[in-house]
């Protein structure tokens, strides 16, 4: 039973392309959290989420508390932005324990 | 500053045999938590340490598996007789706790291989 689930797996764009990446979500949570992760394997956190939506650059993150959802949107998409893009949740109930999806690989293709 | 540092990079050793992965975290923040990653796998919670409180150890997945955090900074993490499904990329994020805000840096990681 996976607690993240990300949708799609793999997603191969253009660029320019607006993206759109899923996060569904079944425990209570305190956070919700957008990880980056390159191909060599650094992973950098891009958002943290407990309502509504955030905006940095061309990345914009929503949730909706009530639909246990979250979405990734990468506007004017660019190779590099090509990396495996997961979404990881704090849970309420353990209070520190993230619980994460398996990721969404992005390939922006010039 | 200077960000998070893991080492060794890389570790392969015997079935059997301990090991030791260090993580020297961001100077400051009191929260530190290690991931596993294994191939095709999601990242998995390990344990969780938060300044001087007791270290959540609930995501260490066997008693062949400890970390301690001295002084409320460098990480160990340990595996004492290593199987093969512990082969991973294990994963320190220094992390900074600010109410309810968690901004987490993770290093490079430990890419461990068990052979």
């Amino acid at each position: 039973k996976n607690e993240v689930e990300q949708s799609p797996q793999n997603l191969t764009a253009q660029e320019g392309e607006f993206i759109t990446i899923n996060c569904s979500y079944s425990v209570g949570i305190s956070a919700l959290h957008w990880l980056q992760q390159h191909p060599g394997g650094g992973i950098v956190s891009l958002f943290m989420l407990s309502s509504g939506k955030k905006k940095h650059g061309r990345l914009i993150a929503t949730i909706n508390i009530q639909e246990k959802h979250s979405s990734l949107h990468i506007t004017a998409s660019h190779p590099r932005d090509s990396a495996v893009y997961i979404c990881a949740v704090r849970s309420l109930n353990t209070g520190n324990q993230f619980y994460f999806g398996t990721g969404t690989s992005l390939t922006v293709i010039p | 500053g200077a960000g998070v540092s893991q080492s060794p990079s890389n570790k392969v050793t015997e079935k059997g045999k301990d090991v030791e992965l260090r993580c020297d975290p961001i100077s400051g923040h009191t929260a530190l938590y290690w991931y596993r990653q294994s191939l095709g796998q999601g990242l998995e919670f390990l344990i969780y340490f938060q300044g001087n409180s007791a270290p959540d150890k609930s995501g260490l997945p066997s008693d062949r598996f400890s970390a301690e955090r001295t002084g409320g900074s460098v990480s160990t993490l340990t595996i004492q007789r290593t199987q093969q499904e512990d082969s991973a990329v294990y994963l320190c994020a220094s992390t900074l706790v600010s109410g309810n805000s968690y901004e987490q840096y993770f290093g490079p990681g430990t890419r461990l291989t068990v052979t």
